[in-house]
């Protein structure tokens, strides 16, 4: 059973923590992304890698970081500099092919809160 | 800086009746169009995409390509109560194989 998961489903956050957000897909993906969406307004792009070890900055990558050490696994830290993280965070994957942009999968989103 | 835009809404429609959903965007090498649905407090779902000038039919929805006005639509046609939703128009536009997301309008169909 192919997809995207990602953990938790909620998430609260006290002033001054950093979080860390799962995001684990089994669909063979190359690309991964995270995009962040605040109430009413469309997706926003936070970081996105097309291979293992590589990742770019996407629109608003301040106060975030990611890791891809692994193909399967793009887990984004919510740090402290990040001032106004409440928000629904997405990732994403794709099949990155030769035509350049292919549909992205989207798993099921993480609602952080800051406390 | 790469743009696409869409009409917020909400839109009313009802059911039964054909909705229309615009969008435009910036970027001229575009060359792949989305078109999301997404359920309040849940994740976007991949519904149609087109590559080609002209329509593409699957179901009850239809898209709708111009590149040379750079616009695509999409109409849901026979609309449901269960297509009240929010859909997002991602045409695919960044250089490293990026979708670029509009806003999204809101669709509402009354029984």
């Amino acid at each position: 059973d192919g997809g995207i998961t990602q953990s938790p489903k909620y998430l609260f956050r006290k002033e001054g923590q950093n979080v860390t957000l799962s995001c684990e897909q089994n669909l063979n993906h190359d690309a991964m992304y995270w995009y962040r969406q605040d109430p009413g307004q469309g997706l926003r792009l936070i970081y996105y890698s097309q291979i293992v070890n590589d990742f770019q900055k996407g629109d608003i990558a301040e106060g975030y970081s990611v890791s891809r050490e692994k193909k399967e696994s793009f887990p984004l830290t919510v740090t402290s500099a990040q001032k106004n993280p409440t928000a629904f965070y997405l990732c994403a994957s794709s099949d990155f092919g030769t035509s350049g942009s292919d549909e992205q999968f989207f798993g099921p989103g993480t609602r952080l809160t800051v406390l | 800086q790469k743009e696409v835009e869409q009409n917020s809404g909400p839109l009313s429609v009802p059911e039964g009746a054909i909705a229309s959903l615009n969008c435009t965007y910036s970027d001229r090498g575009s060359q792949s169009f989305f078109w999301y649905r997404q359920y309040s407090g849940k994740s976007p779902e991949l519904i149609m995409f087109i590559y080609s000038n002209g329509d593409k039919e699957d179901g009850r929805f239809t898209a709708q390509l111009n590149k040379a006005s750079q616009y695509v639509s999409l109409l849901i046609r026979d609309s449901q109560p269960s297509d009240s939703a929010t859909y997002l128009c991602a045409p695919g536009g960044g250089s490293q194989g990026n979708l670029i997301f509009g806003k999204g309008t809101k669709l509402s169909v009354k029984p």
